[in-house]
């Protein structure tokens, strides 16, 4: 079975300082694509990050950033510098590169900012 | 554009009423999702289309039907709902493989917020 684990249902964070979501997942697959989206409350799934699978070096997006452990299966996400718009739900996902448009999520981890 | 757009926003009928929830994109991917989502609940897969055709069903009830009328177009055809159907219904999309420059992702719509009475 496709599974995909976030361990921290809820995690804070200061304004202004670095958090790290955790997510692992399982698949006997290779070759992939990972995902982190982020939904704030009543508003739209937006992608955050990506990283394919083959790619050794971690993802990062300006204040976003990634630890990409392939043989640990472990894909989480650094948020540096924090601000009060990065509260929010966090999803993990993942898809296969080669077949299929089945999407596996993550039960999410959702994100409080403290001012 | 990289915009899903999804009609209405919100959407309160009974149960003997039908209703359509309605998506739209103009980014070219042929592959269309509708997903269910509960709060604080990842998204659940309903249905995909890929090239306007059904390419998953993931069990659905048949209370819910969908419908590719085009490759930009998706639709939510709702009937006979129950009240535990009430919740995001969010539309996305994303690009099949062999379409140039395949990155993956799924683009999301805004959604559709269903109250069922």
């Amino acid at each position: 079975a496709q599974t995909v684990t976030q361990s921290q249902p809820e995690m804070s964070v200061q304004e202004a300082e670095t958090v790290t979501l955790s997510c692992t997942y399982d698949t006997s697959e290779s070759d992939y694509y990972l995902f982190w989206y982020k939904q704030p409350p009543s508003r739209q799934m937006i992608l955050v990050i990506r990283q394919e699978a083959y790619k050794q070096q971690n993802a990062t997006e300006n204040r976003f950033s990634v630890n990409f452990q392939k043989a640990a299966k472990s894909f989480s996400l650094k948020i540096s510098d924090s601000q009060l718009g990065d509260a929010a739900m966090y999803f993990c996902a993942y898809r296969f590169s080669n077949t299929g448009n089945q999407f596996y999520f993550g039960t999410g981890t959702s994100l409080t900012v403290i001012p | 554009d990289t915009e899903v757009t999804q009609t209405p926003k919100h959407l309160v009928m009974g149960m003997t009423n039908k209703k359509s929830l309605k998506c739209e994109q103009h980014m070219g991917h042929r592959a269309m999702y509708w997903y269910k989502q509960k709060a604080k609940k990842p998204p659940e897969l309903m249905f995909v289309y890929s090239y306007e055709k059904l390419s998953i069903n993931e069990s659905v009830p048949s209370r819910f039907s969908p419908e590719c009328p085009n490759s930009s177009l998706l639709n939510l055809h709702l009937h006979a709902l129950q009240p535990e159907d009430s919740a995001l219904y969010l539309c996305a999309s994303s690009q099949e493989r062999g379409q140039g420059g395949f990155t993956g992702e799924l683009f999301f719509g805004e959604g559709s917020r269903l109250t069922v009475l």
